[in-house]
């Protein structure tokens, strides 16, 4: 299989703090996505990192990638219980225009 | 906005029973994905298709077969439903490169 790893499986914190989920994944790729799932629902688009980037942000999430180590963290600051949702990372691999998806973290913020 | 709608939210069937999945995506979209998720597996691939009329195996494409006579819809068929098809079903598009958007899923069961 091709699919990504995330850590932790599961993240518990208080509103406020910081969550931060890894993604560990294993061919070359073109671009990594980090997707948001709410409960019984699709998936919804977060944010898109390319191969030659290193970090972006976009509002309270920041994103980084590791080419070398083939991993990427996705970091939501000052979490709200709204955010409470999986978390999964998906990577675009240069060899074709797929997607593959890791098995997700689930986070739930305390209010 | 991007839409990608499936034609059922929930569906119940018997097993043996010709199953039919449709999804139909209005941004002009070239590939279009079929996946299936469950507890601790993830999203798994089973087809995609990148022009229309095209179709590749994803990871578990056993008992399932796909159609895709337009761009804007992506067809699953289960041809004879079993148990262990029971799941969360979920389609989404995209450009040859990019983000994924995804429908609300079909939660199907097989009884």
């Amino acid at each position: 299989s091709q699919q990504g790893e995330e850590d932790p499986q599961a993240l518990s914190i208080q509103e406020g703090e910081n969550a931060t989920m890894n993604c560990s994944y294993k061919t070359s790729i073109n671009n990594l996505q980090w997707y948001r799932q709410n409960s019984g629902r699709g998936l919804v688009h977060l944010i898109l990192i390319r191969s030659n980037e290193r970090e972006k942000h976009s509002g309270r999430l920041r994103v980084t990638l590791d080419t070398s180590k083939k991993s990427s963290s996705l970091l939501i600051t000052a979490s709200r219980a709204a955010d409470t949702a999986s978390y999964f990372c998906a990577t675009e691999p240069n060899t074709g225009n797929q997607f593959y998806f890791g098995t997700g973290t689930s986070l739930t913020v305390i209010p | 906005d991007v839409k990608v709608t499936q034609s059922s939210r929930y569906l119940v069937k018997r097993t043996g029973e010709k199953v039919f999945l449709e999804c139909v995506q209005d941004m002009d979209h070239e590939n279009m994905f079929w996946y299936r998720q469950d507890p601790g597996l993830g999203l798994r691939l089973i087809y995609f298709s990148y022009d229309v009329k095209m179709k590749e195996k994803g990871d578990i494409p056993e008992g399932y077969s796909v159609s895709r006579e337009k761009k804007e819809r992506f067809s699953l068929i289960l041809e004879s439903a079993s148990t262990n098809q029971t799941s969360m079903y979920l389609c989404a598009s995209s450009f040859l490169t990019g983000a994924a958007f995804f429908g609300q899923g079909t939660r199907l069961t097989v009884v």
